[in-house]
């Protein structure tokens, strides 16, 4: 069952925050983070594994709550290059990575 | 530097025809994916293949069929094409172990005519 993804789409301007959320109704064993820029192949971000780490690459940090079976990814002081879709993608009991519908991210200058 | 190649960037077909679309990696992976992509819908698994000749079932197979003949090749067949095949298929391949970073092919956007 895919992760849920909210929200579906955020519009900031440069230098702003955001925050993507990604849900799940299983137990995860851990959360994936990619960002796919318009016509482009989807780039890996980082992986959280058990026990609610906090990872981070450049600007973008993330957390992953596994009681909750949630993971959150934040973008600090946003710029233009992080515009672009992000998905997370869950690995449960099945061992198999499912990505969520993703979230469309655009910065403006 | 990391490359996952696809054979075809736009690909055109009939109904019912037999399509192959085939990926390559340089990278010595043991892991490769078969995912499309539709607008809304995200990322989902058709197949993967997590040696030569081994295959396992993704979310959304039916109507697909997938070959490994050798470790740098992942070949995705579409044995009769139908229109709602029409999609962007991506293709990805990663290490061995669960929590390894997949490595993505640009795509190849198949239209099912």
């Amino acid at each position: 069952q895919q992760p849920v993804q909210s929200p579906q789409a955020v519009i900031l301007r440069e230098g702003e925050d955001a925050v993507i959320n990604c849900s799940s109704s299983k137990a995860l064993y851990s959360v994936h983070w990619y960002r796919q820029k318009h016509g482009e192949a989807p780039v890996f971000l980082m992986i959280l594994l058990k026990g609610g780490e906090q990872k981070g690459h450049e600007k973008i940090s993330a957390s992953f709550n596994e009681k909750k079976q949630q993971s959150s990814l934040y973008l600090t002081a946003s710029q233009l290059s992080y515009s672009g879709t992000y998905f997370c993608g869950t690995m449960d009991s099945s061992y198999k990575l499912i990505f969520g519908s993703g979230t469309r991210l655009l910065v403006r200058p | 530097d990391v490359k996952v190649t696809q054979s075809s960037r736009y690909l055109v077909k009939r109904t019912g025809e037999k399509v192959f679309l085939e990926c390559v990696q340089d990278m010595d992976h043991e892991n490769m994916f078969w995912y499309r992509q539709d607008p809304g819908l995200g990322l989902r698994l058709i197949y993967f293949s997590y040696d030569v000749k081994m295959k396992e079932k993704g979310d959304i197979p039916e109507g697909y069929s997938v070959s490994r003949e050798k470790k740098e090749r992942f070949s995705l067949i579409l044995e009769s094409a139908s229109t709602n095949q029409t999609s962007m298929y991506l293709c990805a391949s990663s290490l061995t172990g669960l929590n390894q970073p997949q490595h993505f092919g640009d795509g190849t956007r198949l239209s099912i005519l």
